[in-house]
């Protein structure tokens, strides 16, 4: 069981835009950033947004970032199919003095 | 480019004591990062083990805190992972990666390529 929470699975057709929600707690998403990761298929994961908003070097700006309260949101705009992945939400988790993830949304571009 | 590589054994048997060691290039193990180990069983989701700064500062998850050594070895650029008395449900890819951010920022990037354990008798 994850301490954040994400959707199982996401699709969406290409050119289209897609949300992936993770939800936490104060302790983690309400009072620290949000970083998102990329995971192709048989690769380590990748670092796509940092500090809730900002994306590091080389990602493209179809990909964005947001946070409200206790719950932050991955947007990926004009969809292709080599956008395919696991997508997964993390931070720091105050009470656990730990980092922390969501379980990962598998996203499927139909 | 700052890199990262794991190493150790690929299997080991129940009870036993598993070693990885994370090998550190493209920056000094003694900049202001913390170093951290994730791991990733087959099919599931992404698991933070724990962090370690060149001071010898360390946290760890909860979860496995009785169970996890990682330390630091500034001359050799590299750090290490300890996890002991593992079992089947310690099989995963095991990655390192830096830390990012500070206060109440905190990243991966980047991360090593991951190192598969078995755990089998």
């Amino acid at each position: 069981q994850s301490v954040l929470t994400q959707p199982p699975s996401v699709s969406a057709a290409p050119g289209q835009k897609v949300t992936i929600s993770c939800s936490g707690s104060s302790s983690n998403i309400g009072n620290n950033y949000v970083s998102w990761y990329q995971q192709l298929p048989g690769t380590a994961p990748k670092l796509l947004i940092y500090e809730t908003n900002t994306r590091p070097s080389g990602i493209p700006d179809r990909f964005s970032g947001s946070k409200s309260g206790t719950s932050a949101t991955l947007g990926i705009t004009g969809l292709q199919t080599g956008d395919e992945a696991d997508y997964y939400c993390g931070t720091w988790d105050s009470s656990l003095s730990a980092g922390v993830f969501g379980g990962g949304t598998k996203l499927t571009v139909l | 480019q700052v890199q990262l590589q794991e190493s150790g054994p690929g299997l080991l048997k129940p009870s036993g004591t598993l070693s990885l060691t994370c090998a550190v290039s493209g920056d000094s193990i003694s900049s202001s990062n913390w170093w951290t180990w994730i791991r990733q069983p087959p099919g599931k989701g992404l698991e933070c083990i724990g962090e370690i700064y060149h001071s010898g500062s360390t946290n760890y998850n909860p979860s496995l805190k009785s169970r996890v050594t990682i330390s630091v070895d500034k001359s050799k650029n590299q750090f290490s992972l300890r996890l002991s008395s593992v079992t089947a449900a310690d099989t995963a890819v095991y990655y390192c990666a830096r830390v990012g951010g500070g206060s109440s920022s905190y990243w991966f990037d980047p991360w090593g390529q991951g190192t598969l354990v078995t755990v089998s008798s």
